[in-house]
């Protein structure tokens, strides 16, 4: 397996922009997950998806924000319009349980990562 | 109030040295625990999990964690620390059963001197 995939790898931007990036969870995974990672706030969950369908989305900083599952490949995360403060990079990462016993927790499977700069 | 606390920002060993990375936390239900390193432009690898059990769990590239309950804590060691170890390490805690969450700790960057 190719493993969690994310494009792009570096984004720079000017502020006001709008950036999409993109996820493609590995295959037969039910969670995703998209984090944010800075070094005053250290790694942030934003939002979950189980099955496609947004589970949580409380760590999502403002309506510039939002993220969406078409499919269970692929997700998307979107600012818009983006600001220099979000500036980070962002992770995304998925997890399966199909076919698991109960008592197992199956780990999170992270991606590369896309390095964000908004001028 | 859940968390976890990594209390070496940073830490610095000679090649050959052991290795101990903190990690404690505070969390209300069963906690299931993990550690992730992160080399420099990468994303995060898991190097040990733990569920239930053996207190003690092996993980790879020779590392290994103890869970203690009594200190809340979930101890990260190496006993021979290679130069292609430096790189930051995050320790993690997940709920056992509903929300998928992990809380994270801030990291612990680990130099490794030749």
């Amino acid at each position: 397996d190719a493993g969690v995939i994310q494009s792009p790898r570096h984004e720079v931007t000017e502020m006001g922009q709008e950036v999409t990036l993109r996820c493609k969870p590995i295959s037969g995974h039910d969670y995703l997950f998209w984090y944010r990672q800075t070094m005053m706030r250290g790694l942030e969950l934003l939002i979950y998806f189980n099955n496609n369908v947004p589970i949580d989305d409380s760590g999502m900083p403002e309506d510039r924000f939002s993220a969406k599952m078409p499919n269970a490949s692929f997700s998307t995360l979107k600012i818009q319009p983006s600001e220099p403060r979000d500036s980070a990079v962002y992770f995304c990462a998925s997890r399966g349980t199909s076919g698991r016993p109960a008592y197992s927790y199956n780990e999170q499977f992270f991606g590369p990562g896309t390095r964000l700069t908004v001028l | 109030a859940q968390s976890v606390t990594q209390p070496d920002i940073h830490i610095t060993v000679s090649e050959g040295a052991s290795l101990e990375l903190r990690c404690n936390y505070s969390y209300g239900a069963t906690p299931y625990l993990f550690w992730y390193v992160q080399s420099p432009g990468q994303g995060l690898q898991l190097l040990l999990k733990y569920f239930s059990g053996d207190t003690l769990v092996q993980g790879i590239k020779g590392f290994e964690a103890e869970f203690k309950r009594s200190q809340s804590s979930f101890n990260l060691r190496k006993p021979s620390v290679h130069w292609s170890d430096a790189a930051e390490y995050f320790c993690a805690v997940g709920a056992a059963t509903g929300t998928y969450k992990y809380i994270f700790g801030t990291g612990t960057r680990l130099k490794v001197l030749a």
